[in-house]
């Protein structure tokens, strides 16, 4: 059964830059990307962008274009997301989640438990 | 880039009633890139719908979805105490995804 795995939380200061791990098992690993969701305390999801399993590919939200960058590493099962020159408004809650594409449809399943990233001076 | 709109932004409803979400897209959009999830609490969300209608694996046959076009709809036949939460619809179009803001299915 697919399962994926995150990191703890982290606290950074304003301007700083984090990265957050996501470990993939449960299923062959370059047969699926992964995508990344924040939310912010009380708020509903934002979708940032995804990345192959190969990390051939990625596509990012133009808002968070240029400040994030989305990764994977075959050798450890794991996708990587990170978010550079961090604001107070990045405090959020970061999820990963199998990306499921076909011509049949595209979803996210299943998501990891969540990243809680602080940002505060 | 396509706006979800969902309401209403709560419902208050009683354990065995029906539940009726909406998710209404800023144009049409294709059914099988529609999808719907459930947040808990302290958890990360729950896919439960996709293509519109297809219902994820282990999800139970009280939650149906439908709709094509613009406009789409997630049913819970009859409300258990563990199907209170915020719901999400989520679009896939010109390599973006996005979420409609929600609706909060909470007990009267």
């Amino acid at each position: 059964q697919a399962q994926l795995v995150q990191s703890g939380p982290e606290v950074k200061r304003p301007g700083a830059s984090v990265k957050v791990s996501c470990k993939a098992s449960g299923y062959t690993f370059t047969s699926y990307g992964f995508t990344w969701v924040r939310q912010a305390p009380g708020q509903g999801l934002e979708w940032m962008g995804w990345v192959s399993g190969n990390n051939e590919n990625r596509h990012y939200a133009p808002r968070f274009q240029g400040r994030v960058t989305m990764t994977t590493d075959i050798s450890t099962s794991s996708a990587y997301m990170e978010l550079r020159s961090l604001r107070f408004d990045d405090t959020a809650v970061y999820y990963c989640a199998r990306l499921v594409r076909g011509v049949w449809g595209t979803w996210f399943d299943p998501w990891g438990q969540g990243s809680l990233v602080t940002v505060s001076s | 880039e396509i706006v979800l709109t969902q309401s209403p932004g709560t419902l208050s409803l009683s354990p065995g009633e029906r539940a009726t979400l909406s998710c209404r897209a800023s144009q049409s959009v294709s059914r099988a890139y529609l999808a719907w999830y459930q947040q808990k609490p302290g958890q990360a969300p729950r896919l439960l719908i996709h293509g519109a209608s297809s219902r994820a694996t282990g999800i139970p046959d009280r939650f149906s979805g439908s709709g094509s076009g613009k406009d789409f709809t997630l049913t819970i036949s009859s409300l258990e105490p563990e199907d209170f939460a915020v719901y999400y619809c989520q679009h896939y179009g010109s390599s973006l995804w996005s979420f409609g803001q929600g609706t909060k299915v909470e007990i009267k």
